[in-house]
């Protein structure tokens, strides 16, 4: 089955501590990209990556970093520069910037 | 600066009754338009998408959408609705700019239905 998985479903943060989301797609996607999501905000965009070792920052990116090291793994790192890290995070992926984006289950990042 | 405005945070229908989510965007090319179906604690999927063509655009589970250029409009309809229905829907626009394509998705509409 093809498709898109993000890991963990739940992740808890400590201050001062950096964590990472994972991304993985089979879909054989050139572009890979993450949002976050609040309540009554929609998705916002933090950083995508349209080919392999690019990546380029979307509309929220400080306090985030990503790498693009395999054309399906896109992992993000939380740094502790992230003030407010809590929300839910939704990775995608697309055949192309303007085609359809398939998105992965969420991960929901809580600060302890 | 391109955008997209769903209006109506929250819409609650009856069991049955017509569905209308409202999307306008801005743009000063046409654009690639979709409508996204979120259920809780899931990621989005897509429902029906505008690229070129015929303007009424048929989706999964009964949607449709009608592309109306002179509106700016791409509104979500359908006829009857079902309990199961009931989740959050995204408007999204994607246009090429400097640097590629990008994708706007509008704040989202949850979507009520009344037994």
């Amino acid at each position: 089955d093809g498709g898109i998985t993000q890991s963990p479903k739940y992740l808890f943060r400590k201050e001062g501590q950096n964590v990472t989301l994972s991304c993985e797609q089979n879909l054989n996607h050139d572009a890979m990209y993450w949002y976050r999501q609040d309540p009554g905000q929609g998705l916002r965009l933090i950083y995508y990556s349209q080919i392999v070792n690019d990546f380029q920052k979307g509309d929220i990116a400080e306090g985030y970093s990503v790498s693009r090291e395999k054309k399906e793994s896109f992992p993000l790192t939380v740094t502790s520069a992230q003030k407010n890290p809590t929300a839910f995070y939704l990775c995608a992926s697309s055949m192309g910037g303007q085609e359809t984006q398939y998105f992965g289950p969420g991960t929901r990042l809580l600060v302890l | 600066a391109q955008s997209v405005t769903q209006l109506g945070s929250h819409v609650s229908v009856s069991e049955g009754a017509l569905v209308l989510l409202r999307c306008n965007y801005s743009s000063s090319v046409p654009p690639y338009l979709f409508w996204y179906v979120q259920y809780p604690n899931q990621g989005l999927q897509l429902l029906l998408k505008y690229t070129t063509g015929a303007t009424l655009v048929k989706g999964i589970n009964g949607f449709e959408a009608e592309f109306k250029k002179s509106e700016t409009s791409f509104h979500l309809t359908k006829p009857s609705a079902h309990m199961s229905d009931a989740a959050e829907y995204f408007c999204a626009v994607s246009r090429l700019n400097t640097g590629g394509f990008k994708t706007i998705f509008g704040a989202g509409t949850r979507l009520f239905v009344k037994a």
